[in-house]
């Protein structure tokens, strides 16, 4: 079973708008992380929020974790065509060696 | 440093067949794990290793075995490949250095097909 959840499946946008993406997750945390992936590449890691942490920033890249509510979302701000990818959220509970369970990702279309 | 590699990019194999992934990593990192990608899926954890001569099963273990015989090395292994194995399989490391705080790192994939 998937931990994470996102919201939405998929978002279409102009290049300068910001996107916006939701993760929901069901059991208690570690760590909650952020990847991209690239059409027919590997994972690239974005941020890491730690489970005390409300907000990270990280360049064009925002993060929020509401721990009571078992939720974060990922801002990008002006995007850019580049930007378009899958992006999903991974969990790390407390049981440590940084295993990481997975959403099934946001696919994000970023229009010039 | 190349970070994490994987061979073969592409494999076709008929139902039965066996074979093994390798995955290699330059960065001494302790912990590797194995995961697979499913069509409109995120990633499901196989197996993981948390040092040489040591593996542990995942979320979906069943009709793999791995090894870690070598530290900068983790193999996966399909003993009788099914259908139901056609998956991209993605390797990734990761350091113990700040134990349930370190980022992985992952290899470009592996697109398996079993017919």
């Amino acid at each position: 079973s998937q931990q994470g959840e996102e919201d939405p499946q998929a978002l279409s946008i102009q290049e300068g708008e910001n996107a916006t993406m939701n993760c929901s997750y069901k059991t208690s945390i570690n760590n909650l992380q952020w990847y991209r992936q690239n059409s027919g590449r590997g994972l690239v890691h974005l941020i890491l929020i730690r489970s005390n942490e409300r907000e990270k920033h990280s360049g064009r890249l925002r993060v929020t974790l509401d721990t009571s509510k078992k939720s974060s979302s990922l801002l990008i701000t002006a995007s850019r065509a580049a930007d378009t990818a899958s992006y999903f959220c991974a969990t790390a509970n407390s049981g440590g060696y940084n295993k990481l369970i997975f959403g099934a990702g946001t696919r994000l279309a970023v229009h010039p | 440093n190349a970070g994490v590699t994987q061979t073969p990019k592409f494999r076709v194999l008929k139902t039965g067949q066996s074979m093994t992934l390798l995955c290699a990593q330059d960065m001494n990192h302790e912990y590797m794990y194995w995961y697979r990608q499913d069509p409109g899926m995120g990633l499901r954890l196989i197996h993981y290793s948390v040092g040489e001569g040591t593996t542990a099963k995942g979320e979906v273990p069943d009709g793999y075995n791995v090894s870690r015989l070598k530290k900068q090395n983790f193999l996966l292994g399909l003993e009788s490949a099914a259908p139901s194995q056609t998956s991209v399989y993605f390797c990734a490391s990761s350091s113990a250095l700040v134990p349930g705080l370190d980022e992985q790192f992952f290899g470009p994939g592996t697109r398996l097909t079993v017919l």
